[in-house]
């Protein structure tokens, strides 16, 4: 059964900061890793997709990796600015069972 | 355009009623899901579609009972309400190919009295 954690649970930075979000999963047998922004009372935002054969996408000021053989992806976010603040999520496919696995999410707080 | 649309998006009732969620999918999608998020944001799957068929059903109450008229659509419907099904429910919908990438709706927040 895959399981899919997330650390840190919560994260607060000042603007401008560079940080890192970290997901791990045990069963590195995956399609892909998605990464889903969440803002309060609001539904999940795709924010990338990484399919299992690549390494990283990039989108603006975000970078995604993904390392299948130690089970890890990162969500690189630079430049942090008070917008950015949400609840980060990420999640992997049961590649037998037709769902998607979610870890627990990060909540980032950038300080103005 | 909404891609994947739920209504409604909030809801109040009484314990004992029965109530219904509905979603559509604009994406041409085979695979349609709800996941329930609970009050401590956790996100679990509840069922997945594809393409009308149930293919995962995971250990939720059979007092919760999709239903998929067609591919584009699938609607939850809850008999019995009780004080924990109170929680924000999200429909989901991605391709059959094992892309998987997952889009969402904007939650129906659901609140039993």
């Amino acid at each position: 059964k895959q399981e899919v954690t997330q650390i840190p649970a919560a994260l607060s930075v000042p603007e401008g900061e560079n940080l890192v979000l970290n997901c791990s999963f045990t069963d590195s047998a995956i399609y892909n890793l998605q990464w889903f922004r969440q803002d309060p009372g609001k539904g999940l935002t795709s924010l990338l997709l990484i399919q299992s054969s690549q390494r990283e996408q990039t989108s603006g000021r975000l970078n995604a990796s993904l390392d299948k053989s130690s089970g890890r992806s990162t969500l690189y976010i630079a430049a942090s600015q008070p917008g950015d603040s949400a609840t980060y999520l990420c999640a992997v496919p049961d590649t037998n069972a037709g769902k998607s696995t979610f870890g627990d999410g990060t909540t980032l707080t950038v300080k103005p | 355009d909404t891609a994947v649309s739920q209504t409604p998006k909030y809801l109040v009732t009484q314990m004992g009623n029965d109530k219904s969620i509905k979603c559509e999918q604009n994406l041409g999608h085979d695979t349609m899901y709800w996941y329930k998020q609970d009050s401590k944001k956790f996100l679990k799957i509840m069922f997945s579609y594809n393409n009308k068929e149930l293919i995962i059903n995971e250990t939720v109450p059979n007092r919760f009972s999709p239903k998929s008229p067609d591919k584009a659509h699938l609607n939850l419907h809850i008999n019995s309400l009780e004080l924990g099904d109170s929680a924000v429910y999200f429909c989901a919908s991605s391709p059959r190919d094992s892309s998987g990438e997952l889009f969402f709706g904007e939650g129906s927040r659901l609140t039993v009295l």
